[in-house]
């Protein structure tokens, strides 16, 4: 079945140094979407990114990723870290007819001063 | 819009009594999922519904957990004989197919302890 990895369960960074979140899938079906889910403390998970055209960059609230499917992933980025960026981030796989979002693990993004 | 709407955000019971979470989906979505979210494993999948039919409850434990959908604006999931390994935030979302993929809207969770 469909598979999403998430290898860093817990990064910390100081603010203002880059992000790189990374997301790997594995999928029989060569129409993948993928997704990044964020979720602050309180707050109900919100997606943040997503993406179904191989080496496009998607942009959305400073952060980006491309979706390479030679690769098979969909890594997380931004320039620059702030405070506010601190959450638990997920990504997720949808391919063509299932309803269902094939989740990773999450990882846990803490911006320090 | 109000989103999807969980009740109760909070909810506390002993060893052993039941728990009934509710959700509330987006009106006209047709897809209603329940996942558990925990710091050891993340968001796991539980169950979901399309259109109040149950499609798939691969990721429920078979025993104390139930999911229903009775009609198209709630669902509820069940838990019966509470155990503490219960404890998590019980996450509902819906969704609605379109040709870009499937994004699934998230309630704010129910968090439920288990003493």
């Amino acid at each position: 079945g469909d598979s999403v990895t998430q290898k860093e369960g817990l990064v910390t960074l100081t603010e203002g140094l880059p992000v790189m979140l990374n997301c790997t899938y594995q999928t029989i079906y060569s129409n993948a979407f993928l997704f990044w889910y964020v979720h602050y403390l309180n707050e109900s998970p919100r997606l943040l990114l997503k993406s179904s055209t191989d080496n496009k960059r998607t942009e959305h609230q400073g952060f980006h990723a491309t979706l390479h499917k030679s690769s098979s992933s969909f890594h997380l980025q931004k320039s620059s870290a702030q405070l506010s960026d601190s959450a638990l981030y997920y990504c997720a796989l949808n391919t063509e007819g299932a309803d269902r979002l094939t989740f990773g693990k999450g990882t846990q993004l803490i911006i320090q001063p | 819009n109000a989103g999807v709407i969980q009740t109760p955000r909070h909810k506390v019971t002993g060893k052993g009594q039941e728990a009934t979470l509710w959700c509330e989906p987006i009106s006209g979505h047709s897809a209603v999922f329940w996942y558990r979210q925990t710091i050891v494993q993340g968001l796991e999948f539980l169950t979901y519904f399309r259109n109040q039919a149950p499609i798939d409850d691969s990721g429920m434990p078979k025993e104390r957990f139930s999911a229903q959908m009775p009609n198209q604006s709630h669902s509820t999931l069940k838990i019966q004989s509470t155990q503490p390994q219960d404890s998590a935030v019980y996450l509902c979302a819906s969704s609605n197919r379109d040709w870009g993929g499937v994004e699934q809207y998230f309630g704010p969770g129910t968090r439920l302890t288990v003493l």
